[in-house]
């Protein structure tokens, strides 16, 4: 039972390139989100999906976009990437009944 | 905006010793979640106290939740090494908006 996977694991672009992020949860869970972790600021929440079909904006959405594919993925991409979104970003999903949130293990993006 | 913020920032106590951090948040909540996330690993989720709840207990984790002060604490006891971790409390305004405090990192010393 892998949980949340999260790919890449690591990536490191130049500013302007664009890239996306990808995200699978194999639990039938039917919310996904994405959040971003920066030293001292904790997670931040930028995008969330509560089914499929629906995306809603979170915390700090600017210079993102998200794709829902299907109930178990749930995509993000930089278009043009900028030095300030270097960071490690995290895909979660949860259950319907519970608020719990299950957790990948990060994707570690440098932005040069 | 961070709905919490934990204090302490870091918190350093030697193995066998109780470990406890707090969290302040801003708004109503339906409920405060406590997670723990080790060195480069993602969030594990270990605890949760709903706003009609004040304390709650699971192993050695103790937490309680003071909505009149906007409050919640967690205990750890009988510290281990391997509680080494960052823990972070996490609260819901709504159905699916979980905002995330900044973080307490405990170092337990063998």
């Amino acid at each position: 039972n892998a949980g949340v996977t999260q790919t890449p694991k690591f990536q490191v672009l130049k500013t302007g390139q664009s890239m996306t992020l990808q995200c699978a949860q194999d639990m039938n869970h039917n919310s996904m989100y994405w959040y971003r972790q920066d030293p001292g600021m904790g997670l931040r929440l930028i995008y969330y999906s509560a089914s499929e079909g629906t995306t809603d904006k979170g915390e700090v959405p600017n210079g993102y976009n998200v794709s829902r594919l299907n109930k178990r993925e749930f995509s993000l991409r930089l278009e043009s990437a900028a030095p300030s979104q270097t960071s490690v970003y995290f895909c979660a999903s949860g259950r319907d009944r519970g608020p719990e949130l299950f957790f990948g293990e990060g994707s570690r993006l440098t932005v040069l | 905006s961070q709905q919490g913020e934990e204090d302490p920032q870091a918190l350093s106590i030697q193995e066998g010793e109780n470990a406890t951090m707090n969290c302040s948040y801003k708004t109503s909540i339906n409920n405060l979640q406590w997670y723990r996330q080790n060195s480069g690993r993602g969030l594990v989720h270990l605890i949760l106290i709903r706003s009609n709840e004040r304390e709650k207990h699971s192993g050695r984790l103790r937490v309680t939740l003071d909505t009149s002060k906007k409050s919640s604490s967690l205990l750890i006891t009988a510290s281990r090494a391997a509680d080494t971790a960052s823990y972070f409390c996490a609260t819901a305004s709504g159905t699916y908006k979980y905002i995330f405090g900044t973080g307490t990192r405990l170092k337990v010393l063998a």
